[in-house]
């Protein structure tokens, strides 16, 4: 079966400082890979998502940037954090092909003070 | 981004009633997603509808694809405390894109 990991599951960084959040899918090959972000009570916005090795789409001009050096692995990162940065952060993977259901991993807390 | 209208934004109901939530889209789509999210945790997949008309039941929760593809329901029957939690609707307007698009959330509080 498929799982999803994130990691750290939370985080509290200063203003300034670098970051890098992980996240590595088992159990499946070639999938595409999501980034969203979650801020307190609120939905959920698409940062990046990927389609294969390499392949970065940006859906919002941000602070952050996102990388895919293996075929399940998502990394999520800024050279310099800001206040506004702080939120959820959530992982998500779907197949390819017509019934792609999209899952989501259990997220990592940021908080930049 | 686009998003789908979901609606209440927020429900008090006492345990053992009813639960009803839907999203609404002036778009035609071709999925509809719905998941749970309890707090500090990612949103757990709870059903996946794909054909317009379509009913599926999970347990006590029960969701259908609206007949015009622009709208999808979710109901949750004698609901119980771990019901609590946000609940969201996704849909994807063409099958196999890449991105969906997601409701603002339900949030369901249960007085015991």
């Amino acid at each position: 079966s498929q799982t999803i990991h994130q990691w750290p599951a939370t985080l509290v960084q200063p203003v300034g400082s670098p970051l890098s959040l992980e996240c590595t899918v088992e159990g499946t090959s070639n999938p595409n890979l999501y980034w969203y972000r979650q801020a307190a009570g609120r939905g959920l916005q698409l940062l990046f998502y990927s389609v294969g090795i390499g392949q970065i789409s940006s859906e919002v001009p941000q602070n952050l940037s996102a990388s895919r050096p293996q075929d399940r692995q998502f990394i999520l990162s800024s050279k310099k954090l800001l206040l506004s940065d702080s939120g959820f952060y959530l992982c998500a993977w779907t197949t390819s092909g017509t019934y792609n259901e999209q899952f989501f991993g259990p997220g990592t807390r940021l908080t930049v003070l | 981004g686009q998003q789908l209208n979901q609606s209440p934004q927020s429900m008090f109901i006492q345990e053992g009633e009813d639960v009803s939530m839907n999203c609404t889209s002036s778009s035609i789509f071709n999925t509809w997603l719905w998941y749970k999210q309890d707090p500090g945790e990612g949103p757990v997949l709870l059903i996946a509808l794909y054909k317009a008309g379509e009913l599926t039941s999970n347990g006590r929760l029960t969701a259908q694809f609206g007949i015009t593809r622009k709208d999808s329901f979710l109901n949750i029957s004698a609901s119980i405390p771990s019901d609590v939690g946000i609940y969201f609707c996704a849909g994807r307007k063409i099958q196999g894109a890449q991105k969906l698009v997601f409701g603002q959330g339900t949030r369901l509080t249960i007085n015991p």
